[in-house]
């Protein structure tokens, strides 16, 4: 069984531009919940779809947002860039609950010049 | 808020003997509590998870021993090896309704020497 699978592994974009970063879940799982990573404030909770309906939100800026399609794959877009979002995204499925048996992909790093 | 509190930051234990790692939570409505282990380069993995019906929990060399009443749970490595040094994370949450969503511990930095 394939695990998640995250796109790119790496960017490096340049402030006030946009980006798009996309995670397939495990077969099977609806739930994709995606998480910023940084050394200064760990793991942070920014958003979970769940059947293409955004179902719990972090405390993040409306630059942050989501999507899910009808296949469970989610993305998620970063725009107006700031360097403060250099950051590791990762994306987590689970069956139906985020919160239980939640299984991460390798992330995008990304990085803001 | 941190709602959970980790320590230590860092852990430097020898091989072969035991790596324990605390957290402690605020919320009581947590009801699921996983550890993660993240190797540099690499996503977080699911080592182990717990719910506050049991008190402990053992799967191979990893143990997490919960207690409900002090709102603190940890994780212990037994006969720890060089291949463990990574970082883990304790999270929780909780299941009922929609919250949906884990909040980590701010991460051990684990390494087991020679």
């Amino acid at each position: 069984k394939a695990g998640v699978t995250q796109t790119p592994r790496y960017l490096i974009k340049t402030r006030g531009q946009q980006v798009t970063l996309s995670c397939s879940p495990i077969s099977g799982h609806r739930s994709v919940s995606w998480y910023q990573q940084t050394p200064g404030q760990g793991l942070q909770f920014l958003f979970e779809y769940f059947s293409e309906t955004q179902r719990n939100k972090g405390n993040f800026p409306g630059r942050f947002s989501g999507r899910q399609f009808s296949n469970s794959r989610s993305e998620m877009n970063v725009s107006t860039l700031e360097l403060g979002d250099s950051a590791l995204y990762l994306c987590a499925s689970s069956g139906v609950r985020a919160n239980t048996e939640a299984f991460f992909g390798q992330g995008t790093r990304l990085t803001v010049v | 808020q941190q709602q959970v509190k980790q320590s230590p930051q860092s852990l430097i234990v020898q091989k072969g003997g035991i790596s324990i790692i605390n957290c402690a939570y605020e919320n009581t409505a947590f009801d699921y509590f996983p550890w993660y282990q993240q190797f540099p380069g690499k996503g977080p993995a699911l080592l182990i998870a717990i719910r506050p019906d049991v008190s402990e929990k053992k799967e191979g060399r990893f143990t997490i021993s919960f207690n409900k009443s002090a709102k603190q749970f940890s994780l212990h490595i037994m006969d720890s090896q060089p291949g463990d040094s990574a970082t883990y994370f304790c999270a929780a949450s909780y299941s009922t309704g929609t919250a949906s969503k884990l909040t980590f511990g701010t991460g051990t930095r684990l390494q087991v020497t020679l």
